[in-house]
């Protein structure tokens, strides 16, 4: 059984710049979920995708935005990037049925100058 | 709304000795609670959970949580620490199955003393 994967491992942007963070679920699962976790702190719901549809977003302005695709994989993007969003941008892998229990991909450390 | 209280950003404890690290969560719903752990720039691992019926939860490497409705805790213990067992550990909300996001408490790093 495959478990999540993310790419890139590591990113460095510049502000004002545009990012694409890529996500392959866990092997079964048909829901992901990404969080950003920024130095020091928790992670944070961004939003979640089921069907290819958002089912759910936190509190993150509009220029954060994602995908999902037919095979369950799922994009990250962030647009116009601010020094704020240098984080740790994790992914997890749930199935529908049993939604709340959640495998976190390794994430993908991006930087911003 | 859910909230996460984690007390105490850093636990130090030797090596051998009863690991403690505290949760009180809040929710307007019947919560499901987590505990993930996480290891220098890795991702997080999921520790244990509690969704419905027995309140003592057992989960890998050792540790388990007690749910406590009365006092809305979720505490993490683990009778006897060792030195791998140095990593963050999170506690999590999250609300009524059905798709919901998981909300985090801030993190808690467990320090083992040898």
């Amino acid at each position: 059984e495959t478990g999540v994967t993310q790419s890139p491992t590591h990113l460095i942007k510049t502000r004002g710049q545009q990012v694409t963070l890529r996500c392959s679920s866990q092997s079964g699962h048909n829901t992901v979920s990404w969080y950003q976790q920024a130095l020091g702190q928790g992670p944070q719901f961004i939003f979640q995708y089921y069907r290819e549809e958002e089912n759910g977003r936190g509190n993150f302005p509009p220029r954060f935005s994602g995908l999902q695709f037919p095979n369950y994989s799922s994009e990250l993007n962030v647009n116009a990037l601010e020094l704020d969003d240098s984080a740790l941008y994790l992914c997890a892998s749930s199935s529908q049925t049993v939604s709340y229990e959640q495998y976190f991909g390794p994430g993908t450390r991006l930087t911003v100058t | 709304a859910q909230s996460v209280t984690q007390l105490g950003s850093h636990v130090s404890v030797s090596e051998g000795a009863l690991v403690l690290l505290r949760c009180n969560y809040s929710s307007s719903v019947p919560p499901y609670l987590f505990w993930y752990v996480q290891y220098p720039n890795q991702g997080l691992q999921l520790l244990l959970k509690y969704t419905t019926g027995a309140t003592l939860v057992k989960g890998i490497n050792g540790f388990e949580a007690e749910f406590k409705k009365s006092e809305t805790s979720f505490h993490l213990t683990k009778p006897s620490a060792h030195m791998s067992d140095a990593a963050e550990y999170f506690c999590a909300v999250s609300g009524f199955a059905g798709g919901n996001k998981l909300v985090f408490g801030a993190g808690t790093i467990l320090r083992v003393k040898s």
